[in-house]
């Protein structure tokens, strides 16, 4: 079975600044995709970033990117230039590439992100 | 139209009660999905509707029961529920089942609590 760990359960960066959050998975896939979900208060869920597995190359969503290393099954986020309307809970998530297996998505515990001014 | 569109966004109910969650999308995707969340905790898958067909219930107590209408709507009944329901229930869709590259869209969510 897929299991996503996020080992920081809480973050804070200081606004304007660089902060990287850790997700590793584990899997005996070989093709999945990948994500970083953003919940803020306002409870909507919303994506930030996805990457496929079969890609070497590191998504990139302007302030947003991952640092993606599949050998090592690791899979960062990296937030450049914090704003305060950043502060959100952010969920890494798995997802097997086979549409066999019902389109789960499988979601870390979270990390709580403050951005503070 | 980008959106999935969750109705109420807020419900209160008694334990003795009937009521049911709407959700709505108009962006063509094909299959549907209703979570459970806890506060500070992730999402809990509890159906997937794949061509308007339930493809998944992860062993939901049978006082949920989904229904999907058409391919733009699903709803979520709800019966004799107990307070350990009260949840944020989100609702998703993707363009296939799956997900695939695109991942879900999810809308903001119903706030439930049963009193």
């Amino acid at each position: 079975a897929q299991t996503v760990t996020q080992s920081q359960p809480e973050m804070s960066v200081q606004e304007a600044e660089t902060v990287t959050l850790s997700c590793t998975y584990d899997t005996s896939e070989n093709n999945y995709y990948l994500f970083w979900y953003k919940q803020p208060p306002s409870r909507q869920m919303i994506l930030v970033i996805r990457q496929e597995a079969y890609k070497q190359q590191n998504a990139t969503e302007n302030r947003f990117s991952v640092n993606f290393q599949k050998a090592a099954k690791s899979f960062s986020l990296k937030i450049s230039d914090s704003q305060l309307g950043d502060t959100a809970m952010y969920f890494c998530a798995f997802m097997n590439g086979f549409y066999n297996q019902g389109g789960k998505l499988i979601f870390g515990q979270g990390t709580e992100l403050s951005v503070k001014p | 139209d980008t959106e999935v569109t969750q109705t109420p966004k807020h419900l209160v109910m008694g334990m003795t009660n009937k009521k049911s969650l709407k959700c709505e999308q108009h962006m063509g995707h094909r299959a549907m999905y209703w979570y459970k969340q806890k506060a500070k905790k992730p999402p809990e898958l509890m159906f997937v509707y794949s061509y308007e067909k339930l493809s998944i219930n992860e062993s939901v107590p049978s006082r949920f029961s989904p229904e999907c209408p058409n391919s733009s709507l699903l709803n979520l009944h709800l019966h004799a529920l107990q307070p350990e329901d009260s949840a944020l229930y989100l609702c998703a869709s993707s363009q296939e089942s799956g997900g695939g590259v695109y991942g879900y869209t999810f809308g903001s969510g119903t706030r439930l609590t049963v009193v």
